[in-house]
């Protein structure tokens, strides 16, 4: 079975902070995602990597950044937390020879206050 | 621009009914689709995948159809229960990178 496993279930954090969230899988998957989850907007793409090194913006990049420096592990970086970054975080990842399919991890809930 | 869009938003039944929820997408030039499910606070665990060349998947009490052609998909869940509350999310995989394009979700509620 696919793992994603993400670092924190629950962060707390204050404005200004350096914030890192960690994510990782342990199913040999090329593919890795951000997401952030709020109510009423759904879910919304913030980076993604193809490789190793690699990283591309989602739909709201700003105000965060990535790190893949293997290929397991994909880390969303906040680099100033402000308070409307308090949000559920998501990662996944999937690989093209399972068709794509994307499996998540638990989540972290952030609040930055 | 992909768009997809789930009705209804929001469903609540009786338990034993069985049930069906919509999904549909403006391009067809879809890689995949998926269906999650999504527990309140938590992840969202991956029901089934459908290939852009099959007509429909099947696991257990679930079954998932899609039309590319229509833009439509669909989840049939059999003889609900109430363990089966909870959003349940499509989104279609785009031909390229494998990026997916979410619906808003349908909140299910399975009464006793």
């Amino acid at each position: 079975d696919v793992k994603v496993t993400q670092s924190s279930r629950y962060l707390v954090k204050r404005t200004g902070e350096k914030v890192f969230l960690e994510c990782v899988q342990d199913m040999d998957h090329e593919n890795m995602f951000w997401y952030r989850q709020d109510p009423g907007l759904g879910l919304r793409l913030i980076y993604f990597s193809y490789d190793v090194k690699m990283k591309e913006k989602g739909d709201i990049p700003e105000g965060y950044s990535v790190s893949r420096e293997k290929k397991e592990r994909f880390s969303l970086i906040l680099e100033s937390a402000s308070t409307n970054q308090t949000s559920m975080y998501l990662c996944a990842s999937s690989s093209v020879d399972r068709g794509y399919e994307q499996y998540f991890g638990p989540g972290t809930r952030l609040t930055v206050t | 621009k992909q768009e997809v869009t789930q009705i209804p938003a929001a469903l609540s039944v009786p338990e034993g009914e069985n049930l069906v929820l919509n999904c549909s997408f403006t391009d067809s030039a879809i890689y995949n689709l998926q269906w999650f499910r999504q527990d309140p606070g938590k992840g969202l665990t991956s029901l089934l995948l459908i290939q852009s060349s099959q007509r429909e998947q099947t696991s257990g009490r679930l079954n998932a159809s899609l039309d590319k052609s229509s833009g439509r998909s669909t989840l049939y869940i059999a003889a609900s229960q109430p363990g089966d509350s909870a959003t349940y999310l499509c989104a279609v995989i785009a031909l390229w990178g494998g990026k997916l394009i979410f619906g808003q979700g349908t909140e299910l509620s399975v009464k006793p």
